[in-house]
Formats: structure tokens, C-alpha cells, sequence
């Protein structure tokens, strides 16, 4: 079954950490891995996609990786700003899927002033 | 770059009526997405048009649902004889899809949908 775990749920920190998002997923064929931001009553916004050949993915202050054998990724984000505040998912395309993204409940992260 | 656009922002309703949302997507893109969220979840898959094929449906989507994509420009979805279970925020994404490889899909802000 193709399905996506994300820890923790939710997350609280004080501005100017470096933190980190963890996703899993249950199988290692997959086309490429999506990171999206979700701010409270929004839709969602792409902040990067990691292809299969890749291992990492930089834009900013946020660096997505990508370890296909053990099905994980992480997204960091360094010295975190209080207007990172958000819910982040990730989604993996799944081999076979032509387009459909598997979501993870996400992570909500808190950054306090 | 405007963005995928999606109409309206909100919708409330009485059960068993029906609702139709429109969707937009940026102007290139072939791809279109349609998705649903409920509240703390995570988006789920409910279909997909390349162009205007309709590739395939979730299981998620009943007999209740259509979607429909005229010429491969805006999509729309119909939900006729609405229940409670319907309320949810209704995304729509779209991306460019060229050979294999997979482009990002980018949303819109959704469709919420509250059914009195």
C-alpha cells in the first residue's frame, strides 16, 4: 500500500533554530518527491521537488533530501523566521502513478518570535 | 505566471443540493489534478485529466462526482445530491507533463465546501 508518514505532527520552536521535517514512504519506486507549504485556509505552495536521480534539493534556506532505499526525506530549514510558520507535506510520485501524489498528514511547525 | 485559479473560495450549502467548482490551471500546463482535504488530513487524490482525457479516478469518487475538462482548458466538478460527508476544501493543481519525466504540480487555494 503507498502511503506516507510524517513526524512529528506537529512542532513548536523559537526563531533562529535549524530544524528538521522527516518523511517516510512504503515504497522506494518512485518517480520524484514533492515538499509543500500550507498556510491556514490556503491551498498549497511547491517549495521543491526532488527527482529519483537526485539526492538533495536546495532553494534558499531549505534543503530537501531524498534516500530512496530507505524511503525517507527530510526537509531542513535553517534559522527558522517566525513566517515559517505552517503546515509542511510531502508527497512522493509514485512508479505507476501518472500523477497522483500520495500526502502525509504533514507537520505543523510553529516558529515563536 | 497567474497561478491556478479556483472558484468560488467558499460554498455553503444544503444537503442534497448540488454544487459545481471551477478550476483553472496555469495556461501550459496539460496536467490537471483534482484533489480533496479535510480538516488535519493530508490532500487525497479524487482524479486526473491530461489534456482533455479523464486518466483516471479515485475509488473515492462516487457516482456523486463528475469532473469534466471541455478542449483541456478549465475543469470543473460536480457534486449532485451533497451530504454532510462532502464538506472538505476542494484543491485543483496543474502541471506541465512532458514524456516521463514529471514537472511539480502547483494548487490553487481550494474550494471550501460546508454542508448545513
Amino acid at each position: 500500500k503507498q502511503e506516507v508518514t510524517q513526524i512529528p505532527a506537529a512542532l513548536s520552536v523559537p526563531e533562529g533554530e535549524n530544524l528538521v521535517l522527516n518523511c517516510s514512504f512504503t515504497d522506494s519506486a518512485i518517480y520524484n518527491l514533492q515538499w509543500f507549504r500550507q498556510d491556514p485556509g490556503k491551498g498549497l505552495t511547491s517549495l521543491l521537488l526532488i527527482q529519483s536521480s537526485q539526492r538533495e534539493q536546495t532553494s534558499g534556506r531549505l534543503n530537501a533530501s531524498l534516500d530512496k532505499s530507505s524511503g525517507r526525506s527530510t526537509l531542513y530549514i535553517a534559522a527558522s523566521q517566525p513566517g515559517d510558520s505552517a503546515t509542511y507535506l510531502c508527497a512522493p510520485l509514485y512508479a505507476g502513478n501518472t500523477g497522483k501524489l500520495i500526502f502525509g498528514q504533514g507537520t505543523t511547525l510553529q516558529v515563536k518570535p | 505566471d497567474t497561478g491556478v485559479s479556483q472558484n468560488p473560495r467558499h460554498k455553503i450549502t444544503k444537503r442534497g443540493q448540488n454544487v459545481t467548482f471551477r478550476c483553472d490551471p496555469i495556461s501550459e500546463h496539460n496536467r490537471l489534478y483534482w484533489y480533496r482535504q479535510t480538516l488535519g488530513q493530508g490532500p487525497e487524490f479524487l482524479t486526473y485529466f491530461q489534456n482533455e482525457a479523464q486518466l483516471e479516478k479515485s475509488r473515492l469518487l462516487s457516482d456523486r462526482f463528475s469532473a469534466e475538462r471541455p478542449k483541456g482548458s478549465f475543469s470543473t466538478l460536480e457534486i449532485q445530491r451533497t451530504e454532510q460527508g462532502d464538506s472538505a476544501m476542494y484543491l485543483c493543481a496543474s502541471s506541465l507533463g512532458t514524456g516521463g519525466r514529471n514537472q511539480p504540480q502547483h494548487f490553487g487555494d481550494g474550494t471550501r465546501l460546508s454542508i448545513l
